[in-house]
């Protein structure tokens, strides 16, 4: 069964520190990684693609991607308490371009 | 740009009667739609995976004669819960990816407002 792993926190920061989000998943064939942003009550935000190893940087946003060691990242720079929200790790495998989604992230960014 | 309106945003119904929710693509045409379903505090549960101009592909688990799902444009699909109960009440999800013709559609989904179902 295909699998996304996150801690589910929550996770506490100040406002402008750095925020750690970690993702781990099962499935091999899993090419394509989403970060989704889920403010309470709302439905998920695009925040990030990744699809190759390495870092992929958006702004205050950094995207890692370690195919070898099945683990995806999310770096939020000068973290903001409007960046209080669930965070969601999705791999992407099989046909049609199912996502499976992680259990969410809870950050919250104190001022 | 990649849009996806969900229609209406919260619906309270009585049990036993039939809810359709709605998920338009704006300004892009999607020849696979997702119906997701969340309960509070968990994430996102994929339900079922509809498909343009042929039948939804349902998540084992999921009862197809009781969540109904037309996609019946490359800009609309359908989700109707029928026979509702109280516990179908729950944060209902659509998602879309944008198709740009022949066998090229994007990789990013981009969700609905989502629709807040209360079956009393």
């Amino acid at each position: 069964q295909k699998e996304v792993e996150q801690n589910s926190g929550p996770l506490s920061v100040p406002e402008g520190a750095i925020a750690s989000l970690n993702c781990t998943y099962s499935d091999r064939g899993s090419q394509s990684f989403f970060w989704y942003r889920q403010y309470s009550g709302k439905s998920p935000e695009l925040i990030m693609s990744i699809y190759s190893n390495g870092d992929k940087e958006d702004g205050r946003f950094t995207a890692q991607l370690n195919k070898a060691s099945q683990y995806v990242s999310l770096l939020i720079r000068d973290s903001q308490p409007s960046d209080s929200a669930t965070y969601l790790c999705a791999g992407e495998g099989g046909s049609n371009y199912k996502l499976t989604f992680g259990k969410g992230t809870l950050l919250t960014v104190n001022p | 740009g990649a849009v996806v309106s969900q229609h209406p945003s919260r619906v309270i119904c009585k049990s036993g009667t039939s809810v359709k929710i709605e998920c338009r693509s704006l300004d892009f045409q999607a020849t696979t739609m997702f119906w997701y379903r969340q309960f509070p505090k968990q994430s996102l549960m994929l339900m079922a995976t509809s498909n343009e101009g042929s039948k939804a592909t349902y998540e084992q688990g999921v009862e197809k004669d009781k969540f109904l799902i037309n996609h019946a444009s490359l800009t609309l699909s359908t989700l109707t819960v029928t026979s509702a109960h109280p516990e179908d009440s729950s944060f209902y999800i659509c998602s879309a990816r944008p198709y740009y013709g022949g066998d090229s559609e994007s990789t990013e989904a981009f969700f609905g407002q989502g629709t807040r179902l209360t079956v009393v």
